[in-house]
């Protein structure tokens, strides 16, 4: 079964610190993982991807996730938010074919 | 701009309507998606296609008919909803299904009267 769990609805950071955005995957295959930001009325949009190569992936916006599959996780992380990071992230899983699954997505907040 | 296209952005309709929402992509690629995604609740994938083809159906109900006529264009029939039908339906594609890179578009606000 595969499935997805961010482990948090709702984060809030001061500008400047770092960001952590949790989530944790069960597959039965080796997934390909993503996360994607969705700003207000706005359609997703990806931050990064994993695909079995390196296992710290960069994304945009200074975003990176690192891929560990002892514990079966994609944490998302950065090391200064911005306000302009303030958004709904979604953590996503791809097992072989055409199937996608989301997480409930995590709301960030960045105060000044 | 991600290059995926939806109209409308915003839909009301009763529920013996029938409406059609669209989406286009300027992309190239080879796969389209229609999702739902509802307050609280993860993104619900509902169809696939790839190369025109349907290939995933996720035991959506039979109110809702894609359509795919080529593989820049994605409809999405409706009628006869009902309330709990109203959501953000998002459009994405894809340069093949399978793990692949999805761009999605802004999505259409659909609510049931």
């Amino acid at each position: 079964a595969q499935s997805v769990t961010q482990l948090d609805s709702h984060v809030s950071v001061s500008e400047g610190t770092p960001v952590l955005l949790r989530c944790n995957y069960s597959s039965s295959y080796s997934p390909s993982l993503f996360w994607y930001v969705q700003h207000p009325n706005k359609g997703l949009q990806l931050l990064l991807k994993y695909t079995s190569a390196a296992t710290l992936v960069k994304g945009i916006n200074g975003f990176e996730a690192e891929f560990k599959k002892s514990e079966t996780s994609f944490h998302l992380t950065k090391p200064s938010a911005h306000m302009s990071d303030a958004a709904e992230y979604f953590c996503v899983v791809s097992p072989t074919g055409n199937q996608f699954y989301f997480g409930t997505g995590t709301s960030l907040t960045v105060i000044p | 701009e991600t290059g995926v296209t939806q109209t409308p952005r915003h839909l009301v309709m009763g529920m013996t309507n029938k409406k059609s929402l669209k989406c286009e992509q300027h992309l190239g690629h080879n796969a389209m998606y229609w999702y739902k995604q509802s307050a609280k609740k993860p993104l619900e994938l509902m169809f696939v296609y790839n190369f025109k083809e349907q290939t995933e159906n996720n035991s959506v109900p039979s109110r809702f008919s894609p359509e795919c006529p080529n593989s820049s264009h994605l409809f999405l029939h409706l009628h006869t909803l009902q309330p709990e039908d109203s959501a953000l339906y998002l459009c994405a594609s894809s340069p093949l299904a399978g793990g692949a890179t999805q761009y999605f578009g802004p999505g259409t606000r659909l609510l049931v009267l």
